[in-house]
């Protein structure tokens, strides 16, 4: 199976602050990467697919980048609507797996 | 406006057996492969199965192999999650999810509890 380690497990930060996580892939999945926002008790919601695609809706401050093994995902002003667990999930291969998650809190 | 509620979660003892269903509306269910994504309390997401749209492919985590059944019902627009023999660490909430690669569209999920 495919892992995929994501970083930092959490980070504090303020509205306006850019922010930046990032999800290592343990073998090539060239652009294979979707990004999800989940808040507490809600279900996922896709923000990026194809690495860097934005999903139809969803604001531009959300950006994804990388391929192969290493991405990026950026908040560029963080809104105070953006608090919340992010995952990175890889659909190169079966199983699918998903990130550890990275937990945007209020500083 | 599509829609999937799942139903079915509970209670249940380890070694014992539950039926999860979703329940989809608002598009051609016969069109996309579903899929169940699990999150355990206070942790992260884990994909659990999916089913292409005519059933005739289903691929499972290895940890649910050989207990798990995944399922649909196109003329019901329903997909299934038969779980046998399930263990404490079968407990989480169970999401059901449209599509294969990108997953747009989920349920409110379903909690299953396995405990004696």
């Amino acid at each position: 199976d495919i892992q995929m380690t994501q970083s930092p497990s959490s980070l504090s930060a303020s509205v306006g602050d850019r922010v930046t996580i990032t999800c290592h892939a343990s073998q090539d999945i060239t652009k294979h990467l979707n990004w999800y926002q989940q808040k507490a008790g809600i279900a996922p919601k896709l923000l990026i697919y194809d690495a860097s695609k934005l999903e139809t809706g969803v604001p531009s401050r959300f950006t994804g980048s990388g391929s192969g093994t290493d991405f990026t995902f950026t908040i560029s002003s963080l809104q105070p609507e953006d608090f919340a667990t992010y995952y990175c999930q890889q659909y190169h291969n079966l199983p699918r797996t998903f990130g550890g998650g990275t937990k945007v809190e209020s500083k | 406006e599509v829609q999937l509620v799942e139903s079915g979660g509970g209670l249940v003892q380890p070694g014992g057996s539950l039926r999860l269903s979703c329940a989809a509306s608002g598009f051609t269910f016969n069109t996309y492969w579903m899929t169940w994504v699990r999150q355990a309390p206070g942790q992260g997401l884990e994909w659990v199965a999916n089913i292409k749209e005519d059933g005739s492919e289903k691929n499972y985590v290895d940890s649910v192999k050989g207990r798990f059944t995944i399922s649909r019902d196109n003329g019901k627009n329903s997909l299934y999650l038969q779980m046998n023999s399930l263990r404490g660490e079968d407990t989480a909430v169970y999401f059901c999810a449209r599509g294969t690669y990108q997953n747009r569209h989920w349920g409110q999920g379903t909690l299953v509890t396995v405990s004696s």
